[in-house]
């Protein structure tokens, strides 16, 4: 079985900060990991997945995630955080090519960006 | 040009109801899913669709059901609503075996 934890449900960092968000899973099988964002009143936007290629993973708007199979972790950083960046962060798992395509989110974190 | 589509967005109803909430995509994709956002802002998978069959079917209620007309198209129908039900109901989609899903912009159901 699948499971996301996401420590932190509310993360505050000073505009200019490092960003950093944790995210560890739980998995039978190789996992396929996403991170999606969340603005208010919106849908969830991809922001990266891993997929069992490079462990270092770049996704759009300046973040990134690190794939540490030994700490079964993925934790979302971004080395300068904006004020665009305040929103819900979701970590996702799936079984990937080895199983069904579901999705097991976390409880996800919120972003809050201080001027 | 949007590629994953819900209507409606918001949609208002007394408990013991019947509604429908569409979801259309053109992306081409083969696999389309619902997802329920609780109020704490937990997503949970309700189904998904590949290729017009079910594929998933977590622990839902049988009053949700959802039909699929065609690849582009999977709609959920919840039958006697109730208070629970209150949420925001998102779709999705993805190609089967990439499992990166492109989600709608959402559907918030308030049942009275």
């Amino acid at each position: 079985a699948q499971s996301v934890t996401q420590l932190g449900s509310h993360v505050s960092v000073s505009e200019g900060a490092l960003v950093l968000l944790r995210c560890n899973y739980s998995s039978s099988v190789p996992p396929y990991l996403f991170w999606y964002v969340q603005y208010p009143n919106q849908g969830l936007q991809l922001l990266l997945k891993y997929t069992s290629a490079a462990t270092l993973v770049k996704g759009i708007n300046g973040f990134e995630a690190e794939f540490k199979k030994s700490e079964t972790s993925f934790h979302l950083t971004k080395p300068s955080a904006h004020m665009s960046d305040a929103a819900e962060y979701f970590c996702a798992v799936s079984e990937g090519q080895t199983g069904a395509n579901n999705l097991f989110f976390g409880t996800g974190t919120r972003l809050t960006v201080i001027p | 040009d949007t590629a994953v589509s819900q209507t409606p967005k918001y949609l208002v109803t007394q408990m013991g109801n019947d509604k429908s909430i569409k979801c259309e995509q053109n992306l081409g994709h083969d696999t389309m899913y619902w997802y329920k956002q609780d109020s704490k802002k937990f997503l949970k998978i309700m189904f998904s669709y590949n290729n017009k069959e079910l594929i998933i079917n977590e622990t839902v209620p049988n009053r949700f059901s959802p039909k699929s007309p065609d690849k582009a198209h999977l709609n959920l129908h919840i039958n006697s609503l109730e208070l629970g039900d209150s949420a925001v109901y998102f779709c999705a989609s993805s190609r089967t075996s990439t499992g990166e899903q492109y989600f709608g912009p959402g559907t918030r159901l308030t049942v009275t």
